[in-house]
This record gives structure tokens, sequence and C-alpha cells, in this order.
């Protein structure tokens, strides 16, 4: 089946620093996926980060940008310089286009240390 | 502006009890929508979707069922919990079930004793 796998958490890292979350995704029933960074910060609901629905796109939000690689089946969340209202839980996901149906990683608890 | 609502926030159940949590949205009409499952350190899970009234697609088997009464309301049920059916229940809503952006509810956490 369709599965996505991201970094383990916990990532600590120092404000100002970058960033690489890691996603790989498979996609078996899915031709066309599209992919999703979503967000959920401290005492909050999950929100979209970014989305990307076409091959070889950038998306970018919030200094924070994710590349669609269908070669490589991944989609990395990087950023360069961190903030501490940065420290959240980030979820990758796969979308399929037909059903609708999103398949989530594990999710990675980030914290930015001041 | 669309919102969306799930209640309750959180609730404690004996297990083999019944259970129903209940999602609304406002402010968009005909609305495609899906109910979603995180166990504890688990993943979040896609359960059922519904692309209108009355209609509910299932997605993953876990002993709950779900019901769309109206437009703007999706109901998960089930007569007799399981100590498994602990975790964080998530409504979310799209426009449209193609490419479009799922936006989510609050949730709701269940634990079962």
């Amino acid at each position: 089946g369709d599965s996505v796998t991201q970094t383990e958490g916990p990532v600590t890292v120092s404000e100002s620093e970058s960033l690489i979350i890691n996603c790989t995704y498979s996609a078996t029933s899915i031709a066309y996926p599209n992919l999703f960074w979503y967000v959920r910060y401290p005492g909050e609901g999950l929100q979209l980060l970014l989305k990307v629905i076409t091959a070889g796109q950038k998306g970018s939000s919030r200094g924070f940008e994710a590349t669609y690689n269908k070669e490589t089946t991944s989609f990395h969340l990087q950023k360069a310089s961190v903030q501490e209202s940065d420290s959240a839980v980030y979820y990758c996901a796969l979308g399929a286009t037909n059903t609708g149906k999103l398949t989530f990683g594990d999710g990675t608890v980030l914290t930015v240390k001041p | 502006a669309q919102t969306i609502h799930q209640w309750p926030v959180a609730e404690i159940k004996a297990v083999g009890s019944p259970l129903s949590l209940g999602c609304t949205i406002k402010g968009k009409s005909s609305p495609n929508l899906y109910w979603y499952w995180q166990a504890t350190g688990g993943t979040l899970q896609q359960l059922f979707y519904s692309i209108t009234v009355g209609q509910v697609e299932s997605v993953v088997q876990l002993n709950l069922s779900a019901s769309r009464p109206k437009d703007d309301q999706f109901i998960l049920s089930t007569e007799k919990l399981l100590l498994s059916h602990s975790g964080f229940y998530l409504c979310a809503w799209s426009r449209d079930r193609g490419q479009d952006t799922q936006y989510f509810g609050p949730g709701t956490r269940l634990l079962v004793l």
C-alpha cells in the first residue's frame, strides 16, 4: 500500500540554524500523488503548511520549502534559519487525487531552542 | 470564512459503552468530509469520507461507523467501545476530493478504560 516515512523525532535545533526534515513516500496505488506538509503548533489544530501537486515543483510557506522529487520519491522540508516559534509537530502526507485519501507519516516533533 | 467544530473536546468512556462524536462545518455548502484517527504514539489514519448527505465510504475497518445526516454534519459512532479505540479523532473537510487541501478540526481526545 501507500506509505510515508519521515525523520524520526524528536529533533532539536537552535534558533537561526538550518533545518531539514526528510520525507520519502511510496505511492503504489496512486499514479500522480499530491504531497503535503501539515503542522500542529502547541495548543492548535492541524493546519496545512504547504502543498505541491506537480512533480518537479517547489512549495514554500513561512520560510519553509519542499520540492516534489518523483525520481527519489522524496518531499523533504527545509528552512534556512529556524525560529523558536517553529517548534511544532510536522507531518508529511501523500494525497490521492481520485479519493482524497491522505496517507500521513508518523510526524516529527521539532523543538527550537532560543 | 469556513469554521469546523468538533464535539466533545474530550471523553473518558468505559469498554463496551456506546460512542458518538460529532463534527459540523459552517460556511461551506456540500463539503467533502473525512474522519481521521490517531492512536497515542501512532499515525493519523483516514477512517471514512463522505461526498454528500447520506453517503459514507469506509477506508479502514475499526468497528466504527459514520453517518452524514445533514450537509454540514458528520457523525462517528459505535455501539460498543474497545480499548483500542482510544486516541485522537479528527474531522476534516475539503472543497473536492481531488487536489484540494483538507482543513482539520480541533479534534476529540478519547480514552477508553
